[in-house]
């Protein structure tokens, strides 16, 4: 069974602060990793890709892998009330069956005024 | 990136009768998949919809209650039959595009169906 985990929260920081996501993956064929936003009501849109090991920063938002540690991380910098959302973890693995999308549960995260 | 098209946005329907949803997207892509999203959960994927040939379900899903089309590379249809108020979710479609440095995938905007 291919997983992955994620707190599902909620996760409540002050605005202005730095918002930190966890995500686990059981697979160590996963190849290529993803942090999707979901506005209540809304569908996912994709904010941040990684695939390799390290930070990639793209404005606030920094993700981080460790595939030795199967752990990839989310940082919200200067987290702003527009941030609250649930962030889904995604891992990309490919096997004899093809490509397959795996989503976490999703964190929810509340940023406070 | 791709632009996907989702139709009905929402709908309530009546309990024992079918809900068909379209997925539309501009370009050809290989993968495309249905999600379900009950409220405050995470995604469940129903099915691969594979183009000219049958989709390929997760366990629990099942043809003759979610049948699914796919005539070509950029269209799919997931359908809903003899609802009733437990399927009442978000239903998702997604594709995944496959580039030479990097695979995404895209979301539709979703379907809220609500049995009564």
């Amino acid at each position: 069974q291919k997983e992955v985990e994620q707190n599902s929260g909620p996760l409540s920081v002050p605005e202005g602060a730095i918002a930190s996501l966890n995500c686990t993956y059981s697979d160590r064929g996963s190849q290529s990793f993803f942090w999707y936003r979901q506005y209540s009501g809304k569908s996912p849109e994709l904010i941040m890709s990684i695939y390799s090991n390290g930070d990639k920063e793209d404005g606030r938002f920094t993700a981080q892998l460790n595939k030795a540690s199967q752990y990839v991380s989310l940082l919200i910098r200067d987290s702003q009330p527009s941030d609250s959302a649930t962030y889904l973890c995604a891992v990309n693995i490919k096997d004899n069956y093809g490509q397959n999308f795996v989503f976490g549960p999703g964190t929810r995260l509340s940023v406070l005024p | 990136s791709a632009v996907i098209s989702q139709k009905p946005s929402r709908d309530i329907c009546q309990r024992g009768t079918s809900l068909t949803i379209q997925c539309q997207v501009d370009s050809q892509v290989t993968m495309m998949f249905w999600y379900r999203q009950q409220p405050g959960q995470s995604l469940t994927l129903i099915a691969t919809a594979n183009q000219g040939s049958e989709a390929t379900y997760e366990s629990g899903f099942v043809i003759d209650k979610f049948p699914i089309s796919r005539p070509n590379l950029t269209f799919s249809t997931l359908t809903v039959s003899n609802m009733s108020p437990e399927d009442s979710s978000i239903y998702l479609c997604s594709v995944v595009k496959i580039a030479k440095l990097n695979t995404e995938a895209f979301f539709g905007q979703g379907t809220r169906l609500t049995v009564v």
